[in-house]
């Protein structure tokens, strides 16, 4: 069965400074990997995905990932935090083929810009 | 770009009374999801649907749960006889057919159990 981990709750980090939220995975196969943003009261938002080709993928309002498979990682960062990146981030994997095409996610983690 | 519209935005109810969410995924989509969120806790599959009919469903969706595309256009989550445990803010969202295309979510129903 496929699985996130997202090891942070709540990352705080000063705007200006880069910012780094933590992903790791479990799936058979090569993975489809994806984060998705949410905003108070809005639902989730596609930020970036993974499927093939380049580790590093680049996303929505200035965001990037890096696939790295042998850490089975999916770290999501952005070298220069604003304050409206404020928000909680969710990481989700699927596999490609032969079974669920389920995204699974993970629990969330609180990004917290201070100004 | 397009939106998934859920309704009601909030929604409180007495234990064991039936509710019934409202998603309207976008029109041209293919695939339907319903997910869900207890506080603090994981984004969790509940149910897909496809060519209307269930593709797959979670251990979370039991026989008090139901799913129904009736018009077309509308896709509704049943919960029969709800329980304290089913509080929780519930997201459909909806998928075209492309390999690996992004899920696009509605805004989420807050449900208050009480």
């Amino acid at each position: 069965a496929q699985s996130v981990a997202q090891p942070e709750d709540q990352v705080n980090v000063a705007e200006g400074n880069p910012l780094t939220v933590k992903c790791t995975y479990s799936v058979s196969g090569n993975p489809y990997l994806f984060w998705y943003v949410q905003y108070p009261n809005r639902g989730l938002q596609f930020l970036l995905k993974y499927i093939t080709g380049d580790n590093l993928v680049k996303g929505s309002y200035g965001f990037e990932a890096e696939f790295n498979k042998s850490q089975t990682s999916f770290h999501l960062k952005k070298p220069s935090a604003l304050v409206s990146d404020s928000a909680l981030y969710f990481c989700a994997v699927r596999p490609p083929s032969g079974g669920s095409y389920i995204p699974t996610f993970g629990r969330g983690t609180s990004l917290i810009v201070h100004p | 770009e397009p939106e998934v519209t859920q309704t009601p935005s909030h929604q409180v109810t007495q234990m064991g009374q039936e509710v019934i969410l409202r998603c309207v995924p976008i029109s041209n989509h293919l695939y339907f999801y319903w997910y869900r969120q207890i506080l603090g806790q994981k984004v969790e599959f509940l149910v897909s649907f496809y060519n209307n009919e269930i593709s797959e469903k979670s251990e979370i969706f039991d026989d008090q749960f139901s799913v129904e595309r009736p018009d077309g256009s509308n896709f509704t989550l049943k919960i029969r006889s709800t329980k304290l445990e089913d509080s929780a803010m519930y997201f459909c969202a909806s998928k075209g057919d492309r390999v690996g295309e992004k899920l696009f979510f509605g805004s989420g129903t807050q449900l208050s159990v009480l």
